[in-house]
């Protein structure tokens, strides 16, 4: 079973309007991250955060993407104006440090987001 | 030139095969590798996790890194049918949180 939930599993939104995909980690990690498959392609990063900042992000991560931890246990990806393109799966993932700091990434099932 | 290199496949196999899968990368600094298998519409689910060159063992499945030469291979061993997924190559440099996945190669195990 992933350590993440991804809620909702599917989401259907008109272009332009705002999306909030949700990750919910099964206990306390340090680094949260979000990444994007668009159909038949690679898993791209997008953002990765720690201690309630973000720690790297791409060059895909535009103005119109927001990250936040409203409450210390939710992680949310925000899309403030969707277009066509934003069409694809989003994942969660977690991360914990190890004593080497050299931990690997934990995915969520993902979030497959339809912009109509 | 991509950072992360791997062959998209398919690959066929017959079950029990033993299956090599490859990547190769441009960036001498990754520190570490990991396989992550994706079933259709699911997420990645971490399999092998390695650090150093050298193999690593885990039941049926072996990672190997050769940082020489910038490769990394997972090799499966007596391949199920449940095995047929696609695969994931990733990677991350020291003391930065991104990072780098290969395309995935789907693999299909034929009963």
């Amino acid at each position: 079973e992933p350590e993440v939930t991804q809620t909702p599993s599917h989401q259907v939104t008109q272009m332009g309007q705002e999306v909030i995909l949700r990750c919910v980690p099964i206990s306390n990690h340090l680094y949260f991250y979000w990444y994007r498959q668009i159909l038949g392609q690679k898993v791209e990063f997008l953002v990765s955060f720690y201690n309630n900042e973000i720690s790297e992000k791409s060059e895909i991560f535009d103005d119109q993407f927001s990250v936040e931890r409203p409450d210390g246990s939710n992680f949310t990806l925000k899309i403030r104006s969707t277009k066509l393109e934003d069409s694809a799966m989003y994942f969660c993932a977690i991360r914990d440090r190890g004593a080497q700091g050299n931990q690997p990434q934990h995915f969520g099932d993902g979030t497959r987001l339809s912009i109509l | 030139q991509k950072e992360v290199e791997q062959d998209p496949g398919p690959l066929s196999v017959p079950e029990g095969a033993i299956v090599s899968l490859n990547c190769t990368y441009s960036n001498s600094a990754f520190q570490y590798f990991m396989w992550y298998r994706q079933y259709s519409r699911k997420g990645p689910e971490l399999l092998m996790y390695t650090y150093s060159s050298g193999n690593k063992e885990d039941g049926r499945f072996t990672a190997q890194v050769d940082k020489s030469s910038k490769y990394i291979s997972l090799f499966i061993r007596d391949s199920q049918p449940s095995d047929s997924a696609t695969y994931l190559c990733a990677m991350r440099l020291y003391n930065f949180n991104k990072f780098y996945f290969g395309s995935g190669t789907k693999l299909n195990v034929k009963p």
